[in-house]
C-alpha cells in the first residue's frame, strides 16, 4: 500500500525566501505525481504534474523534481510571496491503476 | 466552462439519515473521483469511475455508494449516516490519468 509523507508539516518564512517542500512515497511504481495547492475552506488546485519518466517540471516560479527510484519529489517555490500562503499536497498515482494517494500536506505561511 | 460543481455546499444530517452528494463536470472528462478530507489530514479516495457505467472502490468505500449513468454526473450516496462520516467531500475529474480537477467541496456534519 502506498504511503506518502510530507515534511515539514508546517513552514513559516519571510517574503522573498525560497521554499522547499518535500514529499516521499513508499512505492516507486508510479505513473505520475501531482502537486496541488489548497487554500483554507477551498478545493484543490493542480500546480504541476510530473510524469514518471521526467526528472522535473517547471511552471513560472514553481519547479518540481522527481526521483522515482528513491521515492522522493520536491517542490521549489522561488521568491515566495504572501499569496503563496496555502497548504501544498503531493499525490503520486499508482502505475497499475487509477488511484492517487495524498500526503498530509505542508502548510505554508509567507510573512510580508 | 463551470468545471467541477458540487451541491450542496454544506449539510447537517442526523445519525441514520441518508443523502446524495451531487457532482457534475462539463469538461467531457471520462474519469471521476470522490474523496473525503478529515480535519488536518490528506484526502482519501472513496470511489472512482473510468467511464459511464463503470465504478470501482477506493481506499474507504464502506458506508457509501456511487453510480455513473452519464459522463457528466457522479453522485455519491450516503446510507445510514454515522458521525464518522463527518468530513469534507471533494469530487474530481480528469481526462484519463492526467491532471485532476477538483470541485469546491461539500462540508458534511453528522450529529
Amino acid at each position: 500500500k502506498q504511503e506518502v509523507t510530507q515534511i515539514p508539516a508546517a513552514l513559516s518564512v519571510p517574503e522573498g525566501e525560497n521554499l522547499v517542500l518535500n514529499c516521499s512515497f513508499t512505492d516507486s511504481a508510479i505513473y505520475n505525481l501531482q502537486w496541488f495547492r489548497q487554500d483554507p475552506g477551498k478545493g484543490l488546485t493542480s500546480l504541476l504534474l510530473i510524469q514518471s519518466s521526467q526528472r522535473e517540471q517547471t511552471s513560472g516560479r514553481l519547479n518540481a523534481s522527481l526521483d522515482k527510484s528513491s521515492g522522493r519529489s520536491t517542490l521549489y517555490i522561488a521568491a515566495s510571496q504572501p499569496g503563496d500562503s496555502a497548504t501544498y499536497l503531493c499525490a503520486p498515482r499508482e502505475a497499475a491503476g487509477n488511484k492517487l494517494t495524498f500526503g498530509g500536506g505542508t502548510r505554508v505561511l509567507v510573512k510580508p | 466552462n463551470a468545471g467541477v460543481t458540487q451541491t450542496p455546499k454544506f449539510r447537517i444530517l442526523k445519525i441514520g439519515q441518508s443523502m446524495t452528494l451531487q457532482c457534475a463536470q462539463d469538461m467531457n472528462h471520462n474519469y471521476m473521483y470522490w474523496y473525503r478530507q478529515d480535519p488536518g489530514m490528506g484526502l482519501k479516495l472513496i470511489y472512482y469511475s473510468v467511464g459511464a457505467g463503470i465504478t470501482d472502490k477506493g481506499e474507504v468505500p464502506n458506508g457509501y455508494n456511487v453510480s455513473r449513468s452519464t459522463t457528466e454526473d457522479f453522485p455519491l450516496r450516503l446510507e445510514l449516516a454515522a458521525p464518522s462520516q463527518t468530513s469534507v467531500y471533494f469530487c474530481a475529474s480528469s481526462y484519463g490519468r492526467g491532471d485532476q480537477y477538483f470541485g469546491p467541496g461539500t462540508r458534511l456534519t453528522v450529529l
